[in-house]
């Protein structure tokens, strides 16, 4: 069975744009959550989705959205990028609506420059 | 590779001798716990996990301990080996509520051969 996938695995952004990133989870997991990960704050909890509806959301701006499609794939999306936004973008799937593993993939790089 | 963590806490360890590292969670109501394995390059790798109504498992080589009355986690490594090299992280999850994963700071173990 394929792991969870993320597109794009790096991604080069200027202040200002706005950026999309994706992630296939593992099949059959309705699961999908999203962190961002910095040297500087650790793995941070981004938003979770289960079938399509965000049930949980980390404590970051606006400018940082995502949605989940009716095949389970999610999107995320950051808005007016900032410097502080580069990091590595994980996101993890699990099969369960609560109260099991998580598997994560290898994450999207973004650098804002 | 990419950098998970600047300014970790390092555990060094002889390779063949048993590991053990450290964790603190935050939330008295956690009742989920898993600790993940992080090489560069790569998203975390689920290791292990121990719910709050017990206080010991074990797997292949590792071993969970959890004592709520302190808050405190441990991760065992028997025979620790180089492929074992990664940074470590414990996360805690309140099972009442969908996924929100709270990581710790990680911690850093090399593997002397």
């Amino acid at each position: 069975k394929a792991g969870v996938t993320q597109t794009p695995r790096y991604l080069i952004k200027t202040r200002g744009q706005q950026v999309t990133l994706s992630c296939s989870p593992i099949s059959g997991h309705r699961s999908v959550s999203w962190y961002q990960q910095t040297p500087g704050q650790g793995l941070q909890f981004l938003f979770e989705y289960f079938s399509e509806t965000q049930r949980n959301k980390g404590n970051f701006p606006g400018r940082f959205s995502g949605r989940q499609f009716s095949n389970s794939r999610s999107e995320m999306n950051v808005s007016t990028l900032e410097l502080g936004d580069s990091a590595l973008y994980l996101c993890a799937s699990s099969w369960s609506a609560k109260g099991d593993e998580q598997y994560f993939g290898p994450g999207t790089r973004l650098t804002v420059t | 590779g990419e950098s998970v963590g600047l300014h970790l806490p390092t555990l060094s360890v002889q390779e063949g001798d048993n590991s053990i590292i450290n964790c603190a969670y935050s939330n008295s109501a956690s009742d989920y716990f898993i600790w993940y394995k992080q090489e560069s390059g790569k998203g975390p790798q689920f290791i292990i996990d121990i719910r709050s109504n017990m206080d010991k498992r074990q797997g292949q080589r590792v071993t969970v301990l959890l004592n709520k009355t302190v808050k405190h986690l441990s991760l065992q490594i028997a025979a620790t080996q180089p492929g074992d090299s990664a940074v470590y992280f414990c996360a805690e999850n309140s099972m009442d509520s969908s996924y929100k994963l709270i990581f710790g700071s990680g911690t850093r173990l090399l593997v002397r051969p």
